[in-house]
């Protein structure tokens, strides 16, 4: 069985400070790894994703994450938020693609 | 290109009673999943639609159910509604086959169990 721990649940952070995102997971077979944003009120948007190849993968609004096998980790970085970041981030795994299990939930808060 | 589609945006029911949350998918996608997210909780899978028929399903009693139709349309079910359905239900769709492409979701049904 799959699951995803994420590491904390609210990161408080300032304007333009850099931020990481801490995600775990733990699967027996080859895994599938993404990241979702979730603004109030609304579904999710997915921010990046890791299928093969680079381990460094960059997705939308500046963010960026590095899969890690040995450590079974793909924490979520941006070097500069912006007060629009504040939102919910969930961390999923796949093994086929398809069901995606999620973590708890990782709410950023951006202090101006 | 719209994206998915989610109806009703909001429901409040009753203890007991029956309800349906309905789903249409992205345009070229064949394949509906169905999430459920408590407050405060990350999406938990419920099952997987494609040809019409179940393909997967999560942890979840048989009072959930669902369908979808030809035109790759879903609906969620849930019968004798209890206090602890009150979640957002977030339905979701892809194509079979592309493996590892990423799930495609609607901004989901708010549903509320008095």
């Amino acid at each position: 069985a799959q699951s995803v721990t994420q590491l904390d649940s609210q990161v408080p952070v300032f304007e333009e400070a850099p931020v990481e995102l801490r995600c775990n997971y733990s699967s027996s077979v080859s895994v599938y790894l993404f990241w979702y944003v979730q603004y109030p009120n609304q579904g999710l948007q997915l921010l990046l994703k890791y299928l093969s190849g680079s381990t460094l993968v960059k997705g939308i609004n500046g963010f960026e994450a590095e899969f890690n096998k040995s450590q079974t980790s793909f924490h979520l970085r941006k070097p500069s938020v912006h007060i629009s970041d504040t939102a919910e981030y969930f961390c999923a795994v796949s093994d086929n693609g398809n069901k995606l299990v999620f973590g708890a939930g990782t709410i950023l808060r951006v202090k101006s | 290109d719209a994206g998915v589609t989610q109806s009703p945006t909001h429901l409040i029911k009753t203890r007991g009673q029956q309800v349906t949350l309905r789903c249409s998918p992205k345009s070229g996608h064949d394949t509906v999943s169905w999430y459920q997210q408590a407050l405060g909780q990350g999406p938990q899978f419920i099952f997987q639609y494609y040809e019409e028929e179940e393909r997967q399903r999560g942890n979840f009693p048989d009072r959930f159910s669902g369908h979808q139709y030809p035109n790759y349309s879903s609906e969620l079910n849930v019968n004798a509604l209890l206090l602890g359905d009150s979640a957002l239900y977030l339905c979701a769709s892809s194509r079979q086959g592309a493996v590892g492409q990423p799930q495609h979701f609607g901004d989901g049904t708010r549903l509320s169990i008095l």
